[in-house]
Protein backbone atom coordinates (compact mmCIF):
# COMPACT_ATOMS: atom_id res chain seq x y z
CA UNK A 1 0.00 0.00 0.00
CA UNK A 2 1.34 2.85 -1.29
CA UNK A 3 1.82 5.61 1.05
CA UNK A 4 2.39 9.57 0.87
CA UNK A 5 4.01 11.95 3.66
CA UNK A 6 4.55 15.60 3.79
CA UNK A 7 7.02 17.56 6.05
CA UNK A 8 7.90 20.51 6.69
CA UNK A 9 7.99 23.88 8.73
CA UNK A 10 4.37 25.14 9.88
CA UNK A 11 5.49 28.79 10.20
CA UNK A 12 7.06 31.13 7.53
CA UNK A 13 7.62 34.68 7.59
CA UNK A 14 6.19 36.72 4.77
CA UNK A 15 8.74 37.09 1.75
CA UNK A 16 10.54 33.70 2.75
CA UNK A 17 10.91 30.46 1.43
CA UNK A 18 8.11 27.90 1.93
CA UNK A 19 9.94 24.49 1.70
CA UNK A 20 8.00 20.84 1.88
CA UNK A 21 8.92 17.60 1.25
CA UNK A 22 6.86 14.10 0.68
CA UNK A 23 8.01 10.91 1.34
CA UNK A 24 6.61 8.22 -0.42
CA UNK A 25 6.67 4.33 1.35
CA UNK A 26 5.47 0.96 -0.07
CA UNK A 27 6.47 1.94 -3.41
CA UNK A 28 9.44 3.51 -5.52
CA UNK A 29 8.63 7.28 -6.70
CA UNK A 30 10.86 5.34 -9.94
CA UNK A 31 8.56 2.86 -10.97
CA UNK A 32 6.05 2.51 -13.85
CA UNK A 33 4.36 5.90 -15.22
CA UNK A 34 3.54 7.59 -12.10
CA UNK A 35 3.53 11.73 -11.00
CA UNK A 36 4.02 13.22 -7.86
CA UNK A 37 1.68 16.72 -8.00
CA UNK A 38 1.25 18.92 -5.01
CA UNK A 39 -2.07 20.39 -4.75
CA UNK A 40 -3.20 23.15 -1.49
CA UNK A 41 -5.97 23.65 0.08
CA UNK A 42 -6.64 27.15 2.23
CA UNK A 43 -8.88 26.49 5.09
CA UNK A 44 -12.28 26.49 4.05
CA UNK A 45 -11.62 27.10 0.69
CA UNK A 46 -11.32 25.01 -2.23
CA UNK A 47 -7.99 22.90 -3.85
CA UNK A 48 -5.43 24.84 -6.01
CA UNK A 49 -3.11 22.46 -8.05
CA UNK A 50 0.25 23.60 -7.84
CA UNK A 51 2.26 21.45 -10.12
CA UNK A 52 3.49 17.54 -11.05
CA UNK A 53 7.31 16.21 -11.36
CA UNK A 54 8.69 12.68 -12.50
CA UNK A 55 10.74 10.79 -11.37
CA UNK A 56 13.61 12.07 -14.31
CA UNK A 57 13.45 15.60 -12.91
CA UNK A 58 10.49 16.86 -15.52
CA UNK A 59 8.34 19.38 -14.25
CA UNK A 60 5.01 20.75 -15.16
CA UNK A 61 3.68 23.84 -13.15
CA UNK A 62 0.34 25.69 -12.67
CA UNK A 63 0.95 28.76 -14.79
CA UNK A 64 -0.40 31.28 -12.08
CA UNK A 65 2.55 30.01 -9.53
CA UNK A 66 5.10 29.12 -11.97
CA UNK A 67 7.46 31.81 -11.35
CA UNK A 68 7.45 30.78 -7.39
CA UNK A 69 7.39 26.95 -7.72
CA UNK A 70 10.31 24.60 -7.73
CA UNK A 71 9.59 20.88 -7.40
CA UNK A 72 12.55 18.77 -6.98
CA UNK A 73 12.89 14.90 -6.62
CA UNK A 74 15.58 12.47 -4.61
CA UNK A 75 14.85 8.78 -5.96
CA UNK A 76 17.52 7.76 -3.59
CA UNK A 77 15.38 9.11 -0.78
CA UNK A 78 12.08 8.44 -2.18
CA UNK A 79 11.31 11.89 -2.08
CA UNK A 80 9.97 14.55 -3.99
CA UNK A 81 10.47 18.29 -2.89
CA UNK A 82 8.33 21.55 -3.27
CA UNK A 83 9.85 25.01 -2.64
CA UNK A 84 7.97 28.10 -3.33
CA UNK A 85 9.52 31.65 -2.71
CA UNK A 86 8.09 35.22 -1.55
CA UNK A 87 5.64 34.19 -0.05
CA UNK A 88 2.70 35.79 1.10
CA UNK A 89 -0.49 34.87 3.86
CA UNK A 90 -2.03 34.16 0.76
CA UNK A 91 -0.30 31.14 0.53
CA UNK A 92 -1.24 30.17 4.07
CA UNK A 93 -3.30 26.61 3.13
CA UNK A 94 -2.66 22.44 3.49
CA UNK A 95 -0.19 21.42 1.44
CA UNK A 96 -0.95 17.75 0.11
CA UNK A 97 1.19 15.54 -2.36
CA UNK A 98 -0.62 13.17 -4.24
CA UNK A 99 0.14 10.66 -7.06
CA UNK A 100 -0.92 10.90 -10.16
CA UNK A 101 -1.27 7.65 -12.01
CA UNK A 102 0.38 9.48 -15.34
CA UNK A 103 0.93 12.63 -16.70
CA UNK A 104 -2.39 14.64 -16.33
CA UNK A 105 -4.40 11.88 -15.16
CA UNK A 106 -6.52 11.63 -11.66
CA UNK A 107 -4.89 11.41 -8.06
CA UNK A 108 -5.12 8.20 -6.30
CA UNK A 109 -2.86 8.33 -3.28
CA UNK A 110 -2.71 11.65 -1.24
CA UNK A 111 -0.74 12.26 1.70
CA UNK A 112 -2.52 13.46 4.79
CA UNK A 113 -1.45 17.33 4.05
CA UNK A 114 0.51 19.65 5.99
CA UNK A 115 -0.39 23.01 6.97
CA UNK A 116 1.68 26.23 6.40
CA UNK A 117 0.88 29.13 7.83
CA UNK A 118 2.65 32.03 6.75
CA UNK A 119 2.82 35.20 9.43
CA UNK A 120 5.64 37.52 10.93
CA UNK B 1 -7.18 28.63 -18.10
CA UNK B 2 -10.12 26.27 -17.53
CA UNK B 3 -12.69 26.82 -14.83
CA UNK B 4 -14.98 24.16 -13.43
CA UNK B 5 -18.28 25.21 -11.83
CA UNK B 6 -19.66 23.02 -9.32
CA UNK B 7 -23.62 22.77 -8.52
CA UNK B 8 -24.91 23.51 -6.06
CA UNK B 9 -22.66 24.23 -3.22
CA UNK B 10 -24.31 23.43 -0.66
CA UNK B 11 -26.76 19.80 -0.53
CA UNK B 12 -29.10 19.11 2.31
CA UNK B 13 -30.36 15.59 1.92
CA UNK B 14 -31.72 12.48 3.89
CA UNK B 15 -30.40 9.02 4.26
CA UNK B 16 -31.88 7.08 1.36
CA UNK B 17 -31.95 10.00 -1.05
CA UNK B 18 -30.64 9.97 -4.62
CA UNK B 19 -28.45 12.85 -5.31
CA UNK B 20 -26.90 14.37 -7.90
CA UNK B 21 -23.93 16.97 -8.62
CA UNK B 22 -23.51 19.07 -11.30
CA UNK B 23 -19.90 20.34 -12.84
CA UNK B 24 -19.35 21.98 -15.58
CA UNK B 25 -16.19 23.26 -17.55
CA UNK B 26 -15.64 26.43 -19.24
CA UNK B 27 -14.61 24.54 -22.47
CA UNK B 28 -14.62 21.24 -23.82
CA UNK B 29 -12.70 18.43 -21.29
CA UNK B 30 -13.52 15.18 -23.24
CA UNK B 31 -13.91 12.98 -20.07
CA UNK B 32 -11.10 13.78 -18.61
CA UNK B 33 -12.37 14.49 -15.65
CA UNK B 34 -12.34 12.74 -11.62
CA UNK B 35 -14.67 13.22 -8.70
CA UNK B 36 -13.21 13.10 -5.47
CA UNK B 37 -14.60 13.14 -1.99
CA UNK B 38 -13.35 14.96 1.06
CA UNK B 39 -13.99 14.86 4.92
CA UNK B 40 -12.82 17.72 7.60
CA UNK B 41 -9.27 17.00 8.11
CA UNK B 42 -9.23 14.97 5.97
CA UNK B 43 -7.42 14.39 2.20
CA UNK B 44 -9.52 13.73 -1.13
CA UNK B 45 -10.47 10.57 -1.68
CA UNK B 46 -10.74 9.55 -5.64
CA UNK B 47 -13.82 8.25 -6.80
CA UNK B 48 -14.28 8.11 -10.14
CA UNK B 49 -12.08 8.83 -13.01
CA UNK B 50 -12.20 9.84 -16.76
CA UNK B 51 -15.77 10.84 -15.89
CA UNK B 52 -17.54 7.21 -15.42
CA UNK B 53 -15.00 4.90 -14.24
CA UNK B 54 -15.32 4.00 -10.43
CA UNK B 55 -12.22 4.28 -8.83
CA UNK B 56 -11.30 0.61 -7.23
CA UNK B 57 -13.15 -0.13 -3.50
CA UNK B 58 -15.33 2.74 -4.56
CA UNK B 59 -19.46 1.82 -3.53
CA UNK B 60 -21.59 1.04 -6.52
CA UNK B 61 -23.72 3.58 -5.22
CA UNK B 62 -21.48 6.07 -6.97
CA UNK B 63 -21.26 6.95 -10.17
CA UNK B 64 -20.06 9.57 -12.97
CA UNK B 65 -21.63 10.57 -16.41
CA UNK B 66 -20.77 13.24 -19.05
CA UNK B 67 -18.42 14.57 -21.64
CA UNK B 68 -17.28 17.72 -22.77
CA UNK B 69 -18.15 20.47 -20.79
CA UNK B 70 -21.14 18.58 -18.76
CA UNK B 71 -20.96 16.48 -16.14
CA UNK B 72 -22.37 14.68 -12.86
CA UNK B 73 -22.20 12.92 -9.89
CA UNK B 74 -24.64 11.10 -8.50
CA UNK B 75 -24.76 9.08 -5.20
CA UNK B 76 -28.08 6.58 -5.73
CA UNK B 77 -29.23 5.85 -2.09
CA UNK B 78 -27.22 8.23 0.08
CA UNK B 79 -25.77 6.78 2.98
CA UNK B 80 -24.54 8.33 6.72
CA UNK B 81 -20.80 7.76 5.72
CA UNK B 82 -21.37 9.89 2.27
CA UNK B 83 -22.10 13.09 3.99
CA UNK B 84 -18.87 14.96 2.99
CA UNK B 85 -17.54 17.99 -0.05
CA UNK B 86 -17.11 16.55 -3.19
CA UNK B 87 -15.16 17.87 -6.02
CA UNK B 88 -14.60 17.11 -9.62
CA UNK B 89 -11.39 18.22 -10.89
CA UNK B 90 -10.27 18.41 -14.88
CA UNK B 91 -6.84 16.93 -16.20
CA UNK B 92 -7.75 17.84 -19.62
CA UNK B 93 -5.12 20.90 -19.56
CA UNK B 94 -2.94 21.05 -16.50
CA UNK B 95 -5.45 20.69 -13.64
CA UNK B 96 -8.14 22.45 -12.03
CA UNK B 97 -10.90 22.10 -9.30
CA UNK B 98 -14.53 22.94 -9.11
CA UNK B 99 -15.12 24.74 -5.76
CA UNK B 100 -16.87 21.69 -4.31
CA UNK B 101 -20.85 20.60 -3.08
CA UNK B 102 -21.35 20.27 0.34
CA UNK B 103 -23.61 17.31 0.94
CA UNK B 104 -24.93 17.93 4.41
CA UNK B 105 -27.69 16.19 6.52
CA UNK B 106 -31.24 17.56 6.11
Amino acid sequence: QVQLQESGPGLVKPSQTLSLTCTVSGGSISSGTYYWSWIRQPAGKGLEWIGRIYSSGTTNYNPSLKSRVTMSVDTSKNQVSLKMTSVTAADTAVYFCAREVRWGQQLDYWGQGTLVTVSS
Amino acid sequence: DIQMTQSPSTLSASVGDRVTITCRASQSISSWLAWYQQKPGKAPNLLIYKASTLESGVPSRFSGNGSGTEFTLTISSLQPDDFATYYCQQYNSYSTFGQGTKVEIK
